[in-house]
């Protein structure tokens, strides 16, 4: 069965602080590994990895896939309060797109 | 890239009543998903809809409760049957480019709230 597992489940931060976020995976006809943030209703889309070692960065966020140990981390730093969110791993192969349990960051003025 | 319109935004229906939420994308794709987003927890894979054939659904979801047609690739609806207030949610659908390297693309979401 797919596994997807995100921790740590939850976090609160004062702003400026430097998170990471993990994400390990057990998928079978591995195609990618996708980081969304969720706020209301529909996630927002933020990286998509496909290779090992090749950081991809956005601003504050950036994220690195290791296909070997099956994990991802994304980082933000100097955090705002408007990163406060639920941060989503997925994994997608050949059939299915799985979501791990979320991470759930607060970040305190 | 695609843009789906999800339909309706929400809704507060009676239990026992059933309710369908329409997901229209602007292009062709193969792979098309519905979730469930419970209080507080993480998108719930409910099926994967293919066109063309029977959708396939993950362990805990049933044909008989969430019924799902997909006549054609821009098109799908999901029906939430005979609604317990246990089936308050948000429900999402998404769908992945068939090329290879593509992000999944989602609905604005369907909050369903059952009295």
């Amino acid at each position: 069965e797919d596994k997807v597992v995100q921790s740590p489940l939850s976090l609160v931060v004062h702003e400026g602080d430097t998170v990471t976020l993990n994400c390990s995976y057990e998928v079978t006809n591995f195609r990618s590994l996708l980081w969304y943030k969720q706020e209301k209703k529909a996630p927002t889309f933020l990286f998509m990895l496909t290779s090992s070692g090749i950081e991809k960065k956005s601003g504050r966020l950036s994220s690195i896939l290791d296909k070997k140990e099956l994990f991802s981390i994304l980082n933000i730093t100097a955090t705002q309060t408007g990163d406060s969110a639920i941060y989503l791993c997925a994994v997608l192969n050949d059939y299915k797109l799985s979501f791990g349990a979320g991470t759930t960051v607060t970040v305190r003025a | 890239s695609a843009v789906i319109s999800q339909k309706p935004s929400r809704d507060i229906c009676q239990r026992g009543t059933s309710l369908t939420i329409q997901c229209q994308v602007d292009s062709q794709v193969t792979m098309m998903f519905w979730y469930r987003q419970q209080p507080g927890q993480s998108l719930t894979l409910i099926a994967t809809a293919n066109q063309g054939s029977e959708a396939t659904y993950e362990s805990g979801f049933v044909i008989d409760k969430f019924p799902i047609s997909r006549p054609n690739l821009t098109f799908s609806t999901l029906t939430v049957s005979n609604m317990s207030p246990e089936d308050s949610s948000i429900y999402l659908c998404s769908v992945v480019g068939d090329s290879k390297n593509t992000e999944a693309f989602f609905g604005q979401g369907t909050r369903l709230t059952v009295v």
